[in-house]
């Protein structure tokens, strides 16, 4: 039972423009979520989280949106950078237990 | 500060063997989980250890188990191994886990498991 799902196994965008990702949930006792970012032979890294009181999180060029009405989120790259190629995980927890993650989307920015 | 380190980094093993990895979490970090990583399936989480006590559980058979030990150090354990337990094997640390302020999980590399 997947209850964090990325649709996007994989998404391409050119260098200086936006990505963006995306993730539904199924859960609405979730209260936190996170993105993580995931190189090659290295473990994921977190990247920025978002507390279900808020719609937005911002941290430089990542912001993370969530929609609680609809059970999404989605994490926004602006001005997307080569460096950013990664698996990107979101996941999901309520009320500090077990995190739920998602099946990651392959990020591919094209210099 | 060192990071969460993992070892193995690499197994191979056959069906029906048992294997045992570690897991050394960031110096201060009592929490420490498991999660398997296959393509397609994204991170399933294994199990959750606290002060040496499994305080979380995923839904994988009991063929998968773990410990944790006093320094915080842990271990995860499959017996009779199956194909399908091919994977990557992540472990993370954090500093309390379930907690009214969250924290984040800080990763390993993970061990790559082939099952032969």
């Amino acid at each position: 039972d997947q209850q964090v799902k990325q649709n996007s196994p994989s998404l391409s965008v050119q260098e200086g423009r936006i990505s963006i990702l995306n993730c539904d949930y199924t859960n609405s006792m979730f209260d936190y979520f996170l993105w993580y970012k995931k190189y090659p032979a290295e473990g994921p890294t977190f990247l920025i989280s978002i507390s279900s009181i808020k719609d937005k999180n911002e941290d430089g060029r990542f912001t993370v949106f969530l929609n609680k009405s609809a059970k999404h989120l989605s994490l926004h790259i602006v001005p997307s950078q080569p460096g950013d190629s990664a698996v990107y995980f979101c996941a999901a927890s309520a009320f500090g237990n077990q995190f739920y993650f998602g099946t990651g989307t392959s990020l591919t920015v094209i210099p | 500060k060192a990071g969460v380190t993992q070892t193995p980094r690499y197994l191979i093993k056959t069906r029906g063997q048992q294997v045992t990895l570690s897991c050394s979490p960031i110096s201060g970090h009592r929490s420490v989980s498991w999660y398997q990583q296959t393509p397609g399936q994204g991170l399933q989480f294994l199990f959750e250890y606290f002060s040496e006590t499994q305080r979380n559980k995923g839904n994988f058979p009991g063929r998968f188990s773990g410990r944790q030990f006093s320094n915080s150090r842990s271990e995860m354990n499959v017996s009779t191994l199956e194909l399908g337990d091919s994977a990557l094997y992540l472990c993370a640390s954090s500093t309390e886990g379930r907690t009214s302020s969250y924290n984040e999980q800080f990763f390993g590399p993970g061990t790559r498991l082939t099952v032969l």
